[in-house]
């Protein structure tokens, strides 16, 4: 298994400002990704967090909005730029975890932003 | 195009009871994993179960067992004796070994009451 621990759990950030989620891990993976949920939906994929080059994009979703690093195997943060009130979300960071028996996903505690 | 239907969007139960929650999902791929999250109000999402495709033994976590049949494509959630606390979104989801992106389904509202 795995611990993900994300800050902030929760804020509300003022429109056109821009805030950086953490998303850390207490073991090394390969795969990280980081999902959007808006308000009663399912989640959405943002993109697959690559260490040590650029984060691999869903359709829908541009670097410039949503810059994300990944400087090692147990850490990667996601930005939300020039925010707007349609980016009120939960935002969650999840990790593939491959042990003998497969894959297995898991998600962190999630980063719930409200935009006002 | 790989999906997941969860037919139900909301269910309930009384507690001690048991409730089976439904899944559908399509891929062409033969190599994947299949999932069930619980979401309760505190919005993590917790990992209740998963299931191999490759394997015919259905998997069971406690409480919780799945019914998976992979000619239909189809991987239920049986909840038994059902308590307060398993109230939540459950969304089913599944993963192939290519991709490694979760395809989620839209979710079912389970509403457990005394």
């Amino acid at each position: 298994s795995a611990v993900i621990s994300q800050k902030p759990s929760r804020d509300i950030c003022q429109r056109g400002t821009s805030l950086t989620i953490q998303c850390q891990v207490d073991s090394q993976v390969t795969m990280m990704f980081w999902y959007r949920q808006q308000p009663g939906q399912s989640l959405t994929l943002i993109a697959t967090a690559n260490q040590g080059s650029e984060a691999t994009y869903e359709s829908g979703f541009v670097i410039d909005k949503f810059p994300i690093s990944r400087p090692n195997l147990t850490f990667s943060t996601l930005t939300v730029s020039n925010m707007s009130p349609e980016d009120s979300s939960i935002y969650l960071c999840s990790v593939e975890v491959r042990g003998a028996a497969g894959n297995t996903i898991y998600f962190g505690e999630g980063s719930w932003l409200t935009v006002v | 195009a790989q999906t997941v239907t969860q037919s139900q969007p909301e269910m309930s139960v009384q507690e001690a009871e048991t409730v089976t929650l439904s899944c559908t999902y399509d891929t062409s791929e033969n190599n994947y994993y299949l999932f069930w999250y619980k979401q309760p109000p505190s919005r993590q999402m917790i990992l209740v179960i998963r299931q191999e495709a490759y394997k015919q033994q259905n998997a069971t976590e406690n409480r919780f067992s799945v019914n998976f049949q992979k000619a239909a494509k189809s991987f239920s959630l049986k909840i038994s004796d059902s308590q307060l606390g398993d109230t939540a979104m459950y969304f089913c989801a599944f993963v192939t070994s290519n991709t490694d992106k979760l395809i989620f389904g839209t979710g079912t509202r389970l509403q457990v009451f005394p």
